[in-house]
């Protein structure tokens, strides 16, 4: 079975300061997602990764899919408090029907 | 393309009662999965639909059932309301094409709280 764990599981910022939210499993995985949800609120997709080592920007937010394809980390430059939310990462699906697998998330609080 | 939507967006019930709640996925993707959402438990995978049939299924008691249409919008059926059926119920749609990976694609989710 494969597993996701993230870390921190909570995260209390100034706005400003950098953040880095991590992703990791004994699992390689096919691809990895990052998704950011808000309060009552379906989660976002922010970004998929594919191929190990992998590094992708949105803004001010970096996307690194590790070497072995087992982690991912998401690293938040001068974060705002829009960026307030949890982020989760999710793997395993396919065309073939395997199903995905969330991690439980990171909660972060960006305090103006 | 419009996203996934789902319906309601609220809903309360009581204990035995039975709530169906309804999810139409992005135009073109056929494959749904149907998430249950506490915050003690967090994400948790119920099941999945592909082309009217249940692909896949989570660690649920068989109250929890769905369906999927040839349109592919699905429904999802909760009978014999418990107290802890109290979450949000979150509906995702992928494309499910040939080959390579897939992601999913959430929409806004159906607040369900049992009295």
């Amino acid at each position: 079975t494969q597993l996701l764990e993230q870390s921190p599981q909570f995260l209390s910022i100034q706005e400003g300061e950098n953040l880095t939210v991590y992703c990791n499993s004994s699992s390689v995985f096919s691809s990895l997602q990052w998704y950011r949800q808000e309060p009552g609120e379906g989660p976002v997709l922010l970004v998929t990764v594919v191929t190990g080592g992998e590094v992708k920007k949105l803004k001010r937010l970096t996307f690194q899919f590790g070497d072995a394809r087992k982690d991912s980390s998401l690293h938040i430059t001068a974060a705002q408090p829009g960026d307030t939310g949890l982020y989760l990462c999710a793997g395993g699906g396919d065309n073939y029907g395997q199903n995905f697998v969330f991690g439980p998330g990171t909660r972060l609080s960006v305090l103006p | 393309k419009a996203g996934v939507t789902q319906t309601p967006r609220y809903l309360i019930k009581t204990r035995g009662q039975q709530v169906t709640l309804s999810c139409s996925p992005i135009s073109g993707h056929r494959s749904v999965s149907w998430y249950q959402q506490t915050p003690g438990q967090g994400l948790q995978f119920l099941f999945e639909y592909f082309s009217e049939t249940q692909r896949n299924k989570g660690n649920f008691p068989g109250r929890f059932s769905g369906r999927q249409f040839s349109n592919s919008r699905s429904e999802m059926n909760v009978s014999t309301l418990e107290l802890g059926d109290s979450a949000l119920y979150l509906c995702a749609s992928s494309f499910n094409g040939a080959g390579g990976y897939n992601e999913q694609f959430f929409g806004p989710g159906t607040r369900l709280t049992v009295l």
